[in-house]
């Protein structure tokens, strides 16, 4: 059982750079979700998808762009990474009323 | 201005013991009341939840209570095990759990 599996674990970005994170799930969830999370903080919600075409802003989605084109996956972009968004990002993905399960994480270095 | 917090960073407690864990909420619409546990360098495992329609929730070891007239909600691990160190997450979510709010977590450490 995969879950929800994201990739990469680990990232170094200079300012200014772009990249994606990627986030698949094998459940067929409806629902999927990004959140990042820093020290001493709890997690805040960035973008999150009730269905495939379907995105909505999060908590904190400045800086982040995603899109949902299959059930499975549920890209992040960052389109010019800052400083500000060095941080563990967690990938989440879910049924309506039911938990959310997480992935192991990225932990992103913006320097 | 935070939705879900948890007021007490940290908690140290001995094997076998209960650990009660402690949660406030303000925003009245939360519906569903989730407790998730994470160790170092791994994702939030899902513990236990709890619908707006009840008070009690329990999973073995685990319950949670919930008060929604003080706007609390509360997770007791009892007995404790040294498998139970880590830190603990509440989160609450209104219409879903696409869209949870988390509190800041409480770090509790089981020492034999």
């Amino acid at each position: 059982n995969a879950g929800v599996t994201q990739t990469p674990k680990f990232q170094v970005l200079k300012t200014g750079q772009s990249m994606t994170l990627q986030c698949a799930q094998d459940m067929n969830h409806e629902y999927m979700s990004w959140y990042r999370q820093d020290p001493g903080m709890g997690l805040r919600l960035i973008h999150y998808s009730v269905g495939a075409g379907i995105t909505d802003q999060g908590e904190v989605p400045n800086g982040y762009n995603v899109s949902r084109s299959t059930t499975e996956d549920f890209p992040l972009r960052l389109l010019s990474a800052a400083p500000s968004q060095t941080s563990v990002y967690f990938c989440a993905s879910s049924y309506r009323n039911t938990e959310a399960f997480f992935g192991q994480g990225t932990r992103l270095t913006v320097v | 201005d935070q939705q879900v917090k948890q007021n007490s960073p940290s908690l140290s407690v001995q094997e076998g013991r209960i650990s009660i864990l402690n949660c406030d909420y303000t925003n009245s619409m939360f519906d569903y009341f989730l407790w998730y546990k994470k160790y170092p360098a791994e994702g939030p495992t899902f513990l236990i939840s709890i619908s707006s329609i009840k008070d009690k929730n329990e999973d073995g070891r685990f319950t949670v209570f919930l008060n929604k007239s003080a706007k609390h909600l509360s997770l007791h691990i009892v007995p404790s095990q040294p498998g139970d160190s880590a830190v603990y997450f509440c989160a609450a979510s209104a219409g879903g759990a696409q869209k949870l709010v988390f509190g800041q977590g409480t770090r509790l450490t089981i020492n034999p």
